[in-house]
């Protein structure tokens, strides 16, 4: 069974760029989330994705947008980035959105 | 008030010692309770899931829930110094059909050999 891998490890963008980030959900698993974890704080809920349409979001601005493939794989997209978006960007997939969260090792996006 | 707090620690126990580590939550609708392990520079690493009142025992890790008092505890009998680590409490909610966990600030873990 193969876990959550997301890429890239690190990146580094300039204020105003855009990015995207990838994550390839675990075997069995068809939900996937994202969070973006600042320094210090704990992971905060971006969105959702469940059988490729976004069924959940929070507090943040739509410049942040993602997708989901058929494989179950996701992208996250942010548009004109910000310093503030510098943080951890962690990808996390379930089966149906129950328990038992699975975390990729992140993604460090460091803008500048 | 915060949704999900945590005391940020650190929380300094010696070697073999029992580390306690407390969160509170303001949503009594929150149905689903998780304990993570996060290493620095690492990603969370799930421990512990609890989703009914009492307590949740797996290895040295005992999980307890206390629903009336919105209270989740997390304690871990005879610690190792490779425990240190920051714990993040986790709180899931239901919301129109999926489910968001809530995470608090975390609280740093030092056990000292």
């Amino acid at each position: 069974e193969t876990g959550v891998t997301q890429s890239p490890t690190h990146l580094i963008k300039t204020r105003g760029q855009q990015v995207t980030l990838r994550c390839s959900s675990q075997s069995g698993h068809n939900t996937v989330s994202w969070y973006q974890q600042a320094l210090g704080q704990g992971p905060q809920f971006i969105f959702q994705y469940y059988r490729e349409e976004e069924n959940g979001r929070g507090n943040f601005p739509p410049r942040f947008s993602g997708l989901q493939f058929p494989n179950y794989s996701s992208e996250l997209n942010v548009n004109a980035l910000e310093l503030d978006d510098s943080a951890l960007y962690l990808c996390a997939s379930s089966f149906r959105g129950g328990d038992g969260y699975t975390f990729g090792s992140g993604t460090r996006l460091t803008v500048v | 008030q915060k949704e999900v707090e945590q005391n940020s620690g650190p929380l300094s126990v010696p070697e073999g010692a029992i580390a306690s580590l407390n969160c509170t939550y303001s949503d009594r609708g929150s149905q689903s309770f998780f304990w993570y392990r996060q290493y620095s520079g690492k990603s969370p690493e799930l421990i512990m899931s609890i989703y009914s009142n009492g307590d949740k025992e797996d290895g040295r890790f005992t999980a307890q829930l206390n629903k009336a008092s919105q209270y989740v505890s997390l304690l871990i009998r005879d610690s190792q110094p490779s425990d240190s680590a920051t714990y993040l409490c986790a709180v899931g909610r239901m919301n129109t059909g999926f489910q968001k966990l809530v995470f608090g600030t975390g609280t740093r873990l030092l056990v000292s050999p």
